[in-house]
């Protein structure tokens, strides 16, 4: 059982509305990444952040923008959502710890544009 | 840039089979090499990962895979399917990110292992 969190876990918002997704890190981790994850497809990267700054960003357009906080935690905002930004979104976390690179998804959250 | 490619959207099994799941990537850099699963309405859980090392990984649920260079491969098996495998299975490359351990994965489009009884 890893300690990355999303949340909500469910929700369901209208065209043109704006949405906040939320992602904590693992202890000890300072990278999070997300990735939206549509029916029947494997994860695309929308971005990355490292110790609460950009550090490469996916094929998504503006309107997905994120945020780092000092604790590692993270937030993924949508605006002007559309149809096709339906999907599952994840995020993991990332770091070394005890020697280790680590790196863990969270249950995701899923998002319903109606 | 990387990519993966998998072969095989749906792989079926007889359960006590050998399962085989094929992955080739294209990397311009040594790759860090990954297979996750995915069981319905949840998210991804690493089976086995490649940094360096030994070619042949070993992974959870008696899952391993091996690492070929020349083929750019790295085929993930399991020696005798159970019904609790049937999921789906992503293959992984990713680089090393600025300063963090790890960069962006790029995954392929899944495999979707049945295992029937």
């Amino acid at each position: 059982e890893t300690g990355v969190t999303q949340s909500p876990t469910h929700l369901i918002k209208t065209r043109g509305q704006q949405v906040t997704l939320r992602c904590s890190s693992q202890s000890g981790h300072n990278t999070v990444s997300w990735y939206q994850q549509a029916l029947g497809q494997g994860p695309q990267f929308i971005f990355q952040y490292y110790r609460e700054e950009e550090n490469g960003r996916g094929n998504f357009p503006p309107r997905f923008s994120g945020l780092q906080f000092p604790n590692y935690s993270s937030e993924l905002n949508v605006n002007a959502l559309e149809l096709d930004d339906s999907a599952l979104y994840l995020c993991a976390s990332s770091g070394r710890t005890s020697g280790r690179d680590e790196q863990y998804f969270g249950p995701g959250t899923r998002l319903t544009v109606t | 840039a990387q990519s993966v490619t998998q072969l095989g959207s749906h792989v079926s099994v007889s359960e006590g089979a050998l399962v085989l799941l094929r992955c080739n990537y294209s990397s311009s850099v040594p790759p860090y090499l990954f297979w996750y699963v995915q069981y319905p309405n949840q998210g991804l859980q690493l089976l086995l990962k490649y940094t360096t090392g030994a070619t042949l990984v070993k992974g959870i649920n008696g899952f391993e895979a091996e690492f070929k260079k020349s083929e750019t491969s790295f085929h993930l098996t399991k020696p005798s399917a159970h019904m609790s495998d049937a999921a789906e299975y992503f293959c992984a490359v990713s680089d090393r990110g600025r300063g963090s351990t790890l960069g962006r994965l790029y995954f392929g489009r899944g495999t979707q292992l049945t295992v029937w009884p």
